[in-house]
């Protein structure tokens, strides 16, 4: 397996446009997180999925902010009517269910809100 | 509340160097999980050790090693004969264990600069 994988890398976007990120975790894990880092920052929780299900989201996530996991694969996050407080990087991480068991992370998508 | 403080905003060392990246965390959780992981240029967050909050006993794990202590909530990181190729942005975690999930907490990060 070759890790985590994030697509787009980069994206840079006027505001108000929609902009859509997909994540590919690791296949034999059923748990996907999805991050938030700002510069100078270290990471920040946004959302976690259980296979399909989405059971927990951070106040971070307004609802601007959409994410899912359809049949517990990839998972996308969608934020509508970007805002340039939205200019961060987003991180994906996956791993598998237990106590205290590490996240893989990918490279990360790199919002940039013109 | 659950907070890491990782104090270091930067430093620089000459290679070969040991250098110790510290860490202080506050948790109200009996148990708890502190990582430390790795950020290079490229982006991806990269494992490097876990320690549960029951072992306080300290490890040394090739060139890393680490230093837990409950009684000044500190988890710092020490790497002994630093190499260029450890230049990257270090972040402390803690994982809480009073979610129904893996949730992380990170510290603001320690950029290591390792210089030839």
């Amino acid at each position: 397996d070759t890790g985590v994988s994030q697509d787009p890398r980069h994206k840079i976007t006027k505001r108000g446009q929609n902009v859509t990120f997909r994540c590919d975790p690791i296949s034999e894990h059923n748990r996907l997180y999805w991050y938030r880092q700002t510069l100078g920052q270290g990471p920040e929780f946004l959302t976690y999925f259980q296979n399909e299900a989405q059971l927990e989201k951070s106040r971070l996530l307004s609802d601007r902010f959409s994410a899912e996991r359809p049949k517990g694969s990839f998972s996308t996050l969608e934020i509508q009517r970007t805002e340039q407080g939205d200019s961060a990087m987003y991180l994906c991480a996956s791993s598998y269910e237990g106590e205290g068991t590490e996240a893989f992370f990918g490279q990360g998508t790199r919002l940039t809100v013109v | 509340a659950q907070k890491v403080t990782q104090a270091q905003t930067e430093i620089s060392v000459v290679e070969k160097e040991d250098v110790t990246l510290d860490c202080v965390y506050e948790t109200r959780d009996t148990t708890y999980y502190l990582f430390w992981y790795k950020q290079p240029p490229s982006g991806e967050l990269v494992f490097l050790i876990r320690r549960n909050s029951f072992d306080e006993q300290n490890e040394i794990s090739g060139r890393y090693s680490w230093n837990f202590q409950k009684s000044t909530s500190s988890f710092n990181f020490t790497i002994t004969a630093s190499q260029v190729v450890d230049s990257a942005v270090y972040f402390c975690a803690l994982m809480p264990q009073s979610y129904n999930f893996n949730k992380f907490y990170f510290g603001s990060g320690t950029k290591l600069n390792v210089k030839p």
